[in-house]
């Protein structure tokens, strides 16, 4: 069971390059999230999409972009990077909205950002 | 806006001790909690999920409790071994989305 993948695992960027973090789930769950996790900060969330079609903002979008594919896909596009925007990013899904339902995480991508 | 603190951060027992891990909220209008576990260099595993007409919930060697009144949630592991050892996180479920703690990291020394 592949459940949630992320692509890529570690990526360096420089300030002012641009990337996609690529996340595709395959247990047909409806809610799709970003999380970056840094150190002594816990996961704060960035985005998520509730269902195909939508998305709303979270804790820390800004200097970030979100697409929603399809059920499947959701992507995270940091359109001008920052050393700021250097952590960990994870996406999770969950069946309906992470209220009622376990979350399931992917791997992780490190992203640094020089 | 929710705040999660967990205590301690670190942990390190030797094997077969039972522990407890916990975790406050200074919003204790939890709806749902949630504890992860996280290996190094690795995503998140959902361990337990307590709903809001729950008080607990046990799944093996791991029981979790809530006490929505004071705003607390402890993680009971039994007859701790050396594979528990990871970094665990609790998370409010909140509004679709979750407000995680900073996590408390567990070493079990064989």
């Amino acid at each position: 069971n592949a459940g949630v993948t992320q692509t890529p695992k570690f990526q360096v960027l420089k300030t002012g390059q641009s990337m996609t973090l690529q996340c595709a789930q395959d247990m047909n769950h409806n809610s799709m999230y970003w999380y970056r996790q840094d150190p002594g900060m816990g996961l704060r969330l960035i985005y998520y999409s509730a269902s195909e079609g939508t998305t709303d903002k979270g804790e820390v979008p800004n200097g970030y972009n979100v697409s929603r594919l399809n059920k499947r896909e959701f992507s995270l596009r940091l359109e001008s990077a920052a050393p700021s925007q250097t952590s960990v990013y994870f996406c999770a899904s969950s069946e309906q909205d992470a209220t009622n339902e376990k979350l399931f995480f992917g791997s992780g991508t490190q992203l640094s950002v020089l | 806006k929710q705040e999660v603190t967990q205590i301690p951060a670190a942990l390190s027992v030797p094997e077969g001790e039972n522990l407890v891990l916990n975790c406050s909220f200074t919003d204790s209008a939890i709806y749902n909690l949630q504890w992860f576990r996280q290996d190094p260099g690795k995503g998140l595993t959902s361990l337990l999920l307590i709903q809001s007409s729950q008080r607990e919930q046990t799944s093996g060697r791991l029981n979790a409790s809530l006490d929505k009144s004071s705003g607390r949630s402890t993680l009971y592991i039994a007859a701790s071994q050396p594979g528990d050892s990871a970094t665990y996180l609790c998370a409010d479920t909140g509004r679709r989305a979750l407000t995680f703690g900073s996590g408390t990291r567990l070493q079990v020394q064989p």
